[in-house]
């Protein structure tokens, strides 16, 4: 119940496309949604993040989609550009907990 | 400003052996948390000490211990190192105790190898 669940594992995009990452959770308790990008040899960094009382949330380039009832969650990549190849993970906490439960990650290649 | 930063980023230790990892979090975070992180997987949640007590255990043996100083950097110590032990470290900062509480901000990483 604690498991975040994210696919696709590998993703390939075409430069200017749309990027699309899934995740699903099962504890409902989970109040808090972040989205992390990873580049090689550096540490994850917020890229973006949702609380359970909006569906949706923008920031330039980048939108989480949050269906509270599927218990799913997405990122979505508008305008995918080279430099957005990396690996990124889906995240989800509760206001009890300390930890963030991770994503297995997805790692997204976009071609030019 | 500096971020969290890490030391060492990277070490190599044979089966049975100790490490001892270190980090410096951000000026005025006063929470640290430690992040285990397997090579194609994402990071498994080990400690986090706010407030130099702790808040958070994950599931860890007992071989993984922290400390946080009154400086708020932290340390990480590994006993009887195995095999499996081997991955990037993370450390990450932030403002507040819970998770959902804010960013968390992460350093690059501890790189331990076990042979």
């Amino acid at each position: 119940q604690q498991q975040v669940k994210q696919s696709p594992q590998s993703l390939i995009v075409q430069k200017g496309g749309i990027s699309i990452i899934n995740c699903a959770y099962e504890n409902t308790a989970f109040d808090y949604f972040p989205w992390y990008q990873q580049f090689p040899g550096k540490g994850p960094a917020l890229l973006i993040a949702i609380r359970p009382d909006v569906s949706e949330k923008k920031e330039g380039r980048f939108t989480i989609s949050f269906n509270k009832s599927a218990k799913q969650f997405s990122l979505h990549i508008m305008d995918s550009q080279p430099g957005d190849s990396a690996t990124y993970f889906c995240a989800a906490s509760n206001s009890s907990n300390y930890q963030l439960i991770w994503g297995a990650g997805t790692k997204l290649i976009i071609k030019p | 400003d500096a971020g969290v930063t890490q030391s060492p980023t990277h070490l190599i230790k044979t089966r049975g052996q100790h490490v001892t990892l270190r980090c410096s979090p951000i000026s005025g975070h006063k929470s640290v948390s430690w992040y285990q992180q397997v090579l194609g997987q994402g990071p498994q949640f080990i400690f986090q000490y706010y407030e130099k007590e702790e808040r958070g255990r994950g599931n860890f043996p007992d071989r993984f211990s922290a400390r946080q100083f009154p400086n708020y950097s932290s340390e990480l110590n590994v006993n009887a190192l195995l095999l499996g032990d081997s991955a990037l470290y993370l450390c990450a900062s932030s403002l507040g105790a819970g998770a959902n509480t804010g960013e968390l901000f992460f350093g690059e990483g501890s790189r331990l190898t076990v042979l």
